[in-house]
């Protein structure tokens, strides 16, 4: 049972436009959200988070939102770039509780 | 500072063999973890550790067992290999549950 889910496997786009990735969860409990990169032959890397408590967070290029009734959050990457094609993984945990990782999108921005 | 390191980075096995996934980190972080990602799927919690000397099963414990004697160190040991256990294995730490975590940049390992 994926109590993590991203339905997307792959997402293309072209360069300078948004790419938007999309995350469902089922767990209700979830208070906290993160994004994770990856690119081939190497670990995931923190991207950005965001608490149940917000309902945006921002950091450069890069903003998450996070509809709680819905139960969906989504990263926005504005403008991209070649260098963002990585695969994107969405990860949820409840308080105290480990990380819970969806399937992964791959991102791929065309020059 | 160089964060998480896992040795080896590629490694072919035969069924029936053992071998110990090695995972180390130099940021004084608590808690680790080790994870597998099969092909097209997420990440999925083997074993974790809140700290040395306590060990905690994840998701997909079976035919895997962790050792945490030191607060570096959190080797994962495979005993009897199998086919299904091919797959990339990525340890990581975090300070608290409440950050994220840092990632190795993995184990390739082929079971035939």
């Amino acid at each position: 049972d994926q109590q993590v889910k991203q339905n997307s496997p792959s997402l293309s786009v072209q360069e300078g436009r948004i790419s938007i990735l999309n995350c469902d969860y089922t767990n209700s409990m979830f208070d906290y959200f993160l994004w994770y990169k990856k690119y081939p032959a190497e670990g995931p890397t923190f991207l950005i988070s965001i608490s149940s408590i917000k309902d945006k967070n921002e950091d450069g290029r890069f903003t998450v939102f996070l509809n709680k009734s819905a139960k969906h959050l989504s990263l926005h990457i504005v403008p991209s770039q070649p260098g963002d094609s990585a695969v994107y993984f969405c990860a949820a945990r409840r308080s105290q509780g480990n990380l819970i990782f969806g399937k992964g999108t791959k991102l791929s921005v065309k020059p | 500072n160089a964060g998480v390191t896992q040795t080896p980075k590629f490694r072919i096995l035969k069924i029936g063999q053992s071998m110990t996934l090695q995972c180390t980190q130099d940021m004084n972080h608590n808690y680790m973890y080790w994870y597998r990602q099969d092909p097209g799927m997420g990440l999925k919690l083997i074993y974790y550790s809140v700290g040395a000397g306590i060990t905690d099963k994840g998701e997909v414990p079976n035919g895997y067992n962790v050792s945490r004697s030191t607060t570096e160190d959190f080797p994962l040991r495979l005993e009897l290999a199998a086919p299904s256990q091919t797959s990339v294995y990525f340890c990581a730490s975090s300070y608290s549950a409440e950050y994220g975590y840092t990632f190795g940049s993995g184990t390739r390992l082929t079971v035939v």
